[in-house]
């Protein structure tokens, strides 16, 4: 079975520091990785995902994330926080292919101090 | 487009009432998804559905809960009778194909008392 781990439950930043949110997969297979923000009382959308190709990702809002292969890692990485990325983070994997079920970390919860 | 649309946004009903959640994806979308969120369990899958059909639902976490999808525009999501445990927060996410990322709706806040 899939599960993924986020390490850091509640992560307190400074605006314009930079950030690092820790991701670990379990998965017997190809895999497709997602990171996930929900804004206060908002639903979830997709900050980035990655299914094949250059493991450096990047998506909206300035973030990237990076496959490591090797150590079953997808940290997401931002070089300069502000105070709208007060948020949850979450990380998610599915195999690739037809399994299409999302297994979700159990989120990092962001604040940044303005 | 409108997203994935989900009604209502709370709900609060009493132990024993049955709840009906209802959820609307994206046109075009084969794939609809039931999530529940809480504080303790996370994010869970409940059941998902591939063209209408039920394809897992392994995650619905007893009897007293139902899904169905009559047609591709429209699912429910059905507790009867409900518990307090039940109280979450409840999303349905829906996508266009095996690889596509999900879109998630709004939510619905269950409050059971």
């Amino acid at each position: 079975a899939q599960s993924v781990s986020q390490h850091n439950h509640h992560v307190i930043l400074s605006e314009a520091a930079s950030l690092e949110l820790g991701c670990n997969y379990s998965y017997g297979g190809t895999v497709n990785l997602f990171w996930y923000v929900q804004y206060p009382g908002q639903h979830l959308q997709l900050l980035l995902k990655y299914f094949s190709g250059d493991p450096l990702v990047k998506g909206i809002k300035g973030f990237e994330a990076e496959f490591i292969k090797s150590k079953f890692s997808f940290n997401l990485r931002k070089p300069s926080v502000q105070w709208s990325d007060t948020a949850e983070y979450f990380c998610a994997v599915s195999g690739s292919g037809s399994a299409r079920q999302l297994t979700f970390g159990s989120g990092t919860q962001l604040t940044v101090l303005p | 487009d409108a997203g994935v649309i989900q009604s209502p946004r709370h709900e609060v009903t009493e132990m024993g009432q049955e709840v009906t959640l209802r959820c609307k994806p994206i046109s075009g979308h084969d794939y609809l998804f039931w999530y529940r969120q809480t504080m303790m369990r996370g994010l869970e899958l409940l059941i998902y559905f591939n063209n209408n059909v039920p394809i897992d639902d392994s995650g619905m976490p007893e009897d007293r809960f139902s899904a169905k999808m009559p047609n591709a525009s429209f699912s429910t999501l059905k507790i009867q009778p409900s518990e307090p445990r039940d109280s979450a927060v409840y999303f349905c996410a829906s996508s266009g194909d095996g690889n596509s990322p999900l879109h998630f709706g709004n939510g619905t806040r269950l409050t059971v008392t």
